[in-house]
């Protein structure tokens, strides 16, 4: 696997439910990124790991909880979404934090039901 | 704050013709960095060009160049001899040094190839 990759490319929850989005970067970075990408508005910062540490959190709602066990995984983890967080969530890293060169893998397509 | 604006949610060229999508910005900042994403169907956003913005010369990569006026804060992108897996969703993103030192999405361009 080269780049950066996601998993489930698809998810469908229940608004009760708790799931969880993977990443995974084969670049070498330090730095990685959970962006939220939804209909008809810009890509949106979600947060920003540098090191395994959180070094950003874009006031984002406590039923995203990102995790990042070491620099090559980030996780998301989700726990009672409304239908309106139904969007891509894409992520991507970069070789340093805040670095304007990032890579993105092909995002998961959430619904919450 | 900085903002990106892409004027055209949607544009269409017919295939080896040439295109050019618009994008400005607005910042205070005197050095920063424009991009150019690609996102077809398989959702992959994908890093199509990047400008320095004390850099003077259009950047180029291959079929891919831009018209950077730095006064004006336009960003275009000029795809040429356009091919059918050409056809995707285009951002223009904006970094700079100062601030928040994030990407500034605009809200994209959807290009279709016509065959």
């Amino acid at each position: 696997e080269t780049g950066v990759t996601q998993t489930p490319r698809h998810l469908v929850m229940g608004m009760t439910n708790k799931k969880s989005l993977k990443c995974e970067q084969h670049l070498g970075h330090n730095a990685m990124y959970w962006y939220k990408q939804s209909a008809k508005k810009p890509l949106e910062l979600m947060f920003v790991y540098s090191l395994e540490e959180r070094v950003e959190n874009n006031s984002v709602p406590s039923r995203f909880s990102p995790e990042c066990p070491n620099s090559s995984h980030l996780f998301l983890h989700l726990h009672t979404l409304q239908p309106e967080d139904s969007a891509l969530y894409l992520c991507a890293s970069s070789q340093d934090p805040f670095q304007e060169t990032q890579y993105f893998g092909p995002g998961t397509r959430l619904l919450v039901l | 704050a900085q903002t990106v604006t892409q004027s055209q949610p949607e544009m269409s060229v017919q295939e080896a013709e040439t295109v050019t999508l618009s994008c400005t910005y607005d910042t205070s900042e005197s050095d920063y960095y424009l991009f150019w994403y690609k996102q077809p169907p398989s959702r992959q956003m994908i890093l199509v060009i990047r400008q320095e913005a004390y850099k003077q010369q259009n950047a180029t990569e291959n079929r891919f160049s831009v018209n950077f006026q730095k006064a004006a804060k336009s960003f275009s992108l000029k795809i040429s001899d356009s091919q059918l897996g050409d056809a995707a969703m285009y951002f223009c993103a904006y970094w700079g040094f100062q601030g928040a030192q994030k990407l500034v999405f605009g809200q994209g361009t959807r290009l279709t190839i016509n065959p």
